[in-house]
């Protein structure tokens, strides 16, 4: 099984300001198959990002994804206050087999 | 618009079968493209994956869960179910259901429904 490590657990920042999230991977993820989700309170994930950079439907192009092998980023590059909410990773590498990452969510500072 | 619906009790007992059922509309689960998949979630805590059901009827069920989990289809109906076997309160979460393309990722979700375990 592919354990996915996220970092930070909690990121505080200001609205503007630029997020950087890290998902590390136990075993070189296959071909880049990673995604990004969204989890607001009390709501379901929504996909941000597939194929560790590719953004889904319908989302603003501030959030980018990057990187490859075990070392994965989810970049936002200003945060908006819609921004502010839990982000996890999910890899698909070793697919029927899926894991997700622990979560970082990013709060105001 | 794709949209999935969970329903089922909200209260299971300990070592009885959890039971939920997700209701497609806007589109087919008999699709070749998509597979279907339910996640859970316990209150506070990361997301886990449980298993995906395929077009023939085919599964795929998260190891650690195996043993314990039946994930089915009613193309009749254009639903798919979870049954989860011998709950105990490690179980209690928020089961979600979703659309997994080809397999991978997770591209529409239900909104989720509360499950708690106890007596």
């Amino acid at each position: 099984e592919i354990v996915l490590t996220q970092s930070p657990g909690i990121l505080s920042l200001s609205p503007g300001e630029r997020a950087t999230l890290s998902c590390r991977a136990s075993q070189s993820v296959y071909d880049r198959y990673l995604a990004w989700y969204q989890q607001k309170p009390g709501q379901a994930p929504r996909l941000l990002i597939y194929g560790a950079s590719t953004r889904a439907t319908g989302i603003p192009d501030r959030f980018s994804g990057s990187g490859s092998g075990t070392d994965f980023t989810l970049t936002i590059s200003r945060l908006e206050p819609e921004d502010f909410a839990v982000y996890f990773c999910q890899q698909y590498g070793s697919a029927p087999a899926l894991t997700f990452g622990g979560g970082t969510k990013v709060e105001i500072k | 618009q794709l949209q999935l619906q969970e329903s089922g009790p909200g209260l299971v007992k300990p070592s009885e079968t959890l039971s939920l059922t997700c209701t497609v509309s806007g589109g087919s689960i008999s699709s070749t493209s998509h597979f279907w998949g339910w996640i859970r979630q316990p209150p506070g805590k990361g997301l886990e994956w449980i298993g995906n059901i395929f077009n023939s009827g085919s599964t795929y069920y998260n190891p650690s869960l195996k043993s314990r989990v039946t994930i089915s289809d009613d193309r009749s109906k254009n639903q798919f179910s979870l049954k989860l076997s011998s709950v105990t309160a490690a179980d209690t979460a928020v089961y979600y259901c979703a659309r997994v393309w080809f397999g991978s990722y997770f591209d529409y979700w239900g909104q989720g429904t509360l499950v708690t375990v106890s007596s």
